[in-house]
């Protein structure tokens, strides 16, 4: 019962391009969101996150955007860079616990 | 110095053994996890601590036992280790309960049972 999906398993951007993972999720009573980025061997690291009450949230060339009547979650890379290649994985939260996603892995081309 | 370190990195071990995961982390945070990362990449909750107390007990088998001495540790003990337990497990901690806070994680233990 996976309450939080990514569906493209693997993307690849040009350098300088537009990277977009999707993220969407199935429980409306998600309130809180995060962004994750994973390196090979090595643990995730939080990248940024929203709020429900909020639909965008930017952090330099991360900007997250949320739509909660298509519980829908997408973050947008501008412009990537090769080192952005990574696994990126969604987390939502209700309470005290964190669902997440099965990741998008990114590959920025050079 | 790392955040939340995790030993060992690698961990080979044959079905029927028990073996033990270790956590530390040196950021002062409160709260402590133990997620599991399976073959299909769900990376899933199995427990949660705040100092020292067990908050989350996800359905995992009992034969996964978390044991918190301190506020800085949370270790993993796991008996009789089956076939289906190889996964990567990953050590997180944040600065207290709630949704506010991301979590730091470790780099992960990759267990292989063979």
């Amino acid at each position: 019962d996976q309450q939080v999906k990514q569906n493209s398993p693997s993307l690849s951007v040009q350098e300088g391009r537009i990277s977009i993972l999707n993220c969407d999720y199935t429980n409306s009573m998600f309130d809180y969101f995060l962004w994750y980025k994973k390196y090979p061997a090595e643990g995730p690291t939080f990248l940024i996150s929203i709020s429900s009450i909020k639909d965008k949230n930017e952090d330099g060339r991360f900007t997250v955007f949320l739509n909660k009547s298509a519980k829908h979650l997408s973050l947008h890379i501008v412009p990537s860079q090769p080192g952005d290649s990574a696994v990126y994985f969604c987390a939502a939260n209700t309470g005290n616990q964190f669902y997440f996603g099965t990741g998008t892995s990114l590959t920025v081309i050079p | 110095d790392t955040a939340v370190s995790q030993t060992p990195k690698y961990l080979v071990t044959q079905m029927g053994n028990d073996k033990s995961i270790k956590c530390e982390q040196n950021l002062g945070h409160d709260t402590m996890y133990w997620y599991k990362q399976d073959s299909k990449k769900f990376l899933k909750i199995m427990f949660s601590y705040n100092n020292k107390e067990l908050i989350i007990n996800e359905t995992v088998p009992n034969r996964f036992s978390p044991k918190s001495p301190d506020k800085a540790h949370l270790n993993l003990h796991i008996n009789s280790l089956e076939l289906g337990d190889s996964a990567v497990y990953f050590c997180a901690s944040s600065p207290r309960q709630g949704r506010t806070y991301g979590y730091t994680f470790g780099s992960g233990t990759r267990l292989t049972v063979v």
